[in-house]
């Protein structure tokens, strides 16, 4: 859905350097979701936000990322110190609040693919 | 902990045949189910869902998928692809209690369709 907006679309960092990956959700939506889309799997899911809270990061690796989702502005991923394993395809995704004819369904954003050389 | 397997990688196909992807869950409580598709360059799109209700679900462009309880399955089935449904498409299931929202997802099919 075009509403997601991600950016940038595509990334190019080298060994070390840092990405910070940015999504702002569809209007009127307080829950985003990222996830990781490797060669050859699906997607796996990371963190999921609210309004400056971190709901659950199960999937988060515990070192070198982190995520952020301001009272203003889009939310960021970042991920320090980037190693060749990180180059994959970031998914924002993002529903509205509980109760508000949340249906379950997520709005996925065009992704941002990361290249690390 | 929530798994969904898909069990076709890579399909090809001819025009006019028939389709039918497998996804199977495991989760031992109540959930919700999904399939989404993945165009060459796109976003992921929903196709359709399944809450409650009669387990067989119409999507868009002429997909549908059943619900089988017994077998934790949600295929999607389609009966004459076309060349445009050349995607990946993706299961994904999330638990009815989980106060998260979040979806897990199978490794996803690659669906080619030779004109």
């Amino acid at each position: 859905n075009a509403g997601v907006m991600q950016n940038p679309r595509h990334l190019v960092r080298r060994r070390g350097q840092e990405a910070r990956l940015r999504c702002s959700p569809m209007k009127g939506h307080s829950h985003v979701y990222w996830y990781r889309q490797l060669p050859e799997e699906g997607l796996k899911f990371m963190v999921y936000l609210q309004k400056e809270n971190i709901i659950d990061e199960s999937g988060m690796p515990k070192e070198r990322f982190s995520a952020e989702f301001p009272k203003e502005g889009p939310s960021i991923l970042r991920i320090q110190q980037v190693v060749r394993g990180d180059s994959a395809a970031y998914f924002c995704a993002s529903s509205p609040s509980r109760g508000t004819g949340n249906t379950g369904e997520l709005f996925f954003g065009e992704g941002s693919r990361l290249t690390v050389l | 902990a929530q798994s969904v397997s898909q069990h076709n990688h890579h399909v090809i196909l001819s025009e006019a045949a028939s389709l039918e992807l497998g996804c199977n869950y495991s989760y031992g409580g109540t959930v919700n189910l999904f399939w989404y598709v993945q165009y060459p360059g796109q976003h992921l799109q929903l196709l359709l869902k399944y809450f409650s209700g009669d387990p067989l679900v119409k999507g868009i462009k002429g997909f549908e998928a059943e619900f089988i309880k017994s077998k934790f399955s949600f295929n999607l089935r389609k009966p004459s692809v076309q060349w445009s449904d050349t995607a990946e498409y993706f299961c994904a299931v999330n638990a009815r209690s989980s106060n998260t929202g979040k979806l897990i997802f199978g490794q996803g099919t690659t669906l080619q369709v030779k004109p």
